[in-house]
């Protein structure tokens, strides 16, 4: 079974800044990676899937990049509405999900 | 537009059952298999079973395999999850969600609201 481990747990930047989120799986996804954001009281939006390719209707500023067993969702220009959790997640053999990073905008 | 509803929630005795449910509309229900996916109160998310879009290959995570029976309706666009045997550790909000792409279900592309399950005497 993968397991994916997700840093920081908390990332506390200003507005206009850059988040820079990282997921490490413990043996190679290829480039079979998705992200996640979850707000309070809401369900999961998919944001990236394939490692980089946005899902329909995510802003330009959510970026994913890398292959193998590290991966990074980068959010170039953070806004106080980015404030979530990111979740990363793939699927190999069975679904599974990182622990999550929560990203505070203040 | 896509939505998926998701009910049959509520506050269940441990060693209980509960039956979810998860209505569909506005894509090909038959074409994608659908999941489960739940989240403990203040947890992150955990996958627990998913099921194809012909209704004859189902997966479960450890956690929930052997008490929970994950089954569709595809003329009636519903997903179902059976739950049995529940423990205090199921308690969690629970969501149904459309796999993507059709060819090998890696990702979770829409999901519904969610419905809160607790367990607890």
């Amino acid at each position: 079974e993968i397991v994916l481990t997700q840093s920081p747990a908390t990332l506390s930047l200003s507005p206009g800044e850059r988040a820079t989120l990282s997921c490490r799986a413990s043996q190679s996804v290829r480039s079979y990676l998705a992200w996640y954001q979850q707000k309070p009281g809401q369900a999961p939006r998919l944001l990236i899937y394939d490692a980089s390719t946005r899902a329909t209707g995510i802003p330009a500023r959510f970026s994913g990049s890398g292959s193998g067993t590290d991966f990074t969702l980068s959010i170039s220009s953070l806004e106080p509405e980015d404030s979530a959790v990111y979740y990363c997640q793939e699927r190999t053999n069975l679904w599974t999900f990182g622990q999550g990073t929560k990203v505070e905008v203040k | 537009e896509v939505q998926l509803l998701d009910s049959g929630g509520g506050l269940v005795q441990p060693g209980g059952s509960l039956r979810l449910s998860c209505a569909a509309s506005g894509f090909p229900f038959t074409n994608y298999a659908m999941a489960w996916v739940r989240q403990a109160p203040g947890k992150g998310l955990e996958w627990i079973s998913t099921l194809s879009g012909d209704g004859t290959d189902p997966y479960y995570a450890d956690s929930v395999r052997g008490r929970f029976t994950i089954s569709r309706d595809n003329p009636q666009n519903t997903l179902s999850l059976q739950m049995s045997s529940l423990r205090a550790e199921d308690t969690a909000v629970y969501y149904c969600a459309i796999t993507f792409p059709t060819y090998n279900s890696k990702y979770f592309q829409n999901w519904g609201q969610g419905t809160l399950v607790t367990v607890s005497s």
